[in-house]
Order: structure tokens, then sequence, then C-alpha cells
């Protein structure tokens, strides 16, 4: 079956511009993360949902960054006024249930210049 | 969130070897213990992981084994092999990640 996918694959921006990212989780997968990981660097959480709802966004760095999960299943992470320092990939995962094996999607590349 | 602190950071063996890596957590009601191995520009792939219910869960090389006690769990992979060399990063139960280790395996 398929699995995580994320949209798009690479992503090019100015500085302060506002972005969204795309992550489509494995179906009936009810868990669903986003971290960006830096080269050389491990995974950084950002946001957990379960179904609709954030059940933990202490991983956002401020308030630039949101997401959202409207029907439980596609989420988009939002950044708005982007900085060089957002520059990373960013993961998603989603799982069945939490705490379970995470499936990741293949990232997206941020590039802020 | 949990915090989890993993080590080494770099680890070098011989093929053939046994490496092993160590992941120390702060939860004591932490259930969940997973592995995940990172190759050079892919995504994580879950390798092991380990619930409480046990100490140790073995998949033929690789083996992870739990210390709930001393809140620790470690990774061992037996009889190295070159393909073996990638990123390994633990995680808490909250899905947090250890910093990683990236183990080199010399032909």
């Amino acid at each position: 079956g398929a699995g995580v996918s994320q949209t798009p694959s690479n992503k090019v921006t100015e500085k302060g511009k506002y972005v969204e990212l795309r992550c489509d989780p494995i179906s009936g997968h009810t868990a669903l993360y986003w971290y960006r990981q830096s080269l050389g660097q491990g995974p950084e959480f950002l946001i957990y949902f379960q179904g609709t709802g954030a059940a933990d966004d202490s991983g956002l760095p401020n308030d630039r960054f949101f997401a959202v999960r409207p029907e439980g299943s596609v989420s988009t992470l939002k950044i708005q006024r982007t900085e060089r320092g957002d520059s990373a990939v960013y993961l998603c995962a989603s799982s069945l249930g939490q705490p379970n094996e995470q499936f990741f999607g293949p990232g997206t590349r941020l590039t802020v210049l | 969130g949990e915090n989890v602190e993993q080590h080494p950071s770099t680890l070098s063996v011989q093929e053939g070897d046994s490496a092993v890596i160590k992941c120390t957590y702060s939860d004591s009601a932490s259930n969940y213990f997973p592995w995940y191995k990172q190759e050079l520009g892919k995504r994580p792939q879950l390798i092991i992981d380990i619930r409480s219910n046990v100490g140790e869960k073995k998949d033929q090389r690789i083996a992870v084994t739990l210390n709930k006690t001393a809140k620790h769990f470690s990774l061992h992979i037996t009889e190295t092999q070159p393909e073996d060399s990638a990123v390994y990063f633990c995680a808490g139960e909250d899905m947090r990640f250890g910093a990683g280790t990236r183990l080199t395996v010399k032909p």
C-alpha cells in the first residue's frame, strides 16, 4: 500500500515569505508527527496530532510555525515570515495509535534564501 | 517531553564485530522504546522496538535490552556488516529522538 507522502519534495523561498508543507499519512493512521532535521542532526520534534487535534505542540519553535489536520488525515505545516534558520528537511511520520512504529515520509527540503 | 540521551555519538567497528549503543531516559512511566536507522539521504526506519513488559527482544542480528530500574535501553548489533553503517536513533515514548550515533563498519 501507499506510504507517507509529502509535497513538495523541495521548496526554495525568500526570507520573509510564507510556506505550506503538506503531509499525506498512511490511511487509517490516527497519529501524525512533524519533525525537522538539519544536516548531521537528529529529527527535532515539532508537533504531534492524534486525530484532528494537536496532542502535543510543545516542539514548535515559535509562533511563526503552525500546523493543522482538519479532517484527521492530511496535515499542513505552515511557516510565516520564513527565516534562513528555518532551512532544513521537514519530515512527517504517521503511526497506528501512539506509541507505535512511525512510518516516515521522504521529507520536504526547505531552503530559505 | 521525555529527555533521551544517547551514547556514543560515533562508533567505528570492524566487520564481524559487535556494536552497542545506549540510551538513557528520564520518565520512569515510559513503556515504549524504539530504535530507528537512517541511511545517508534516506528517511528514518524502525529496526526494532521494545515495550516495558519484556527485558529483551531479538530480531536476527539485532537486539534491544531494557533496564527499567536504571532507565536505560541498548541496541546490540552482532556480526556487523558494511551495510549496517548508518546513523541510529533511539526515541522516547513521546517520540522525541536522541541525538544519534553514527556507526561505521569497516570492511
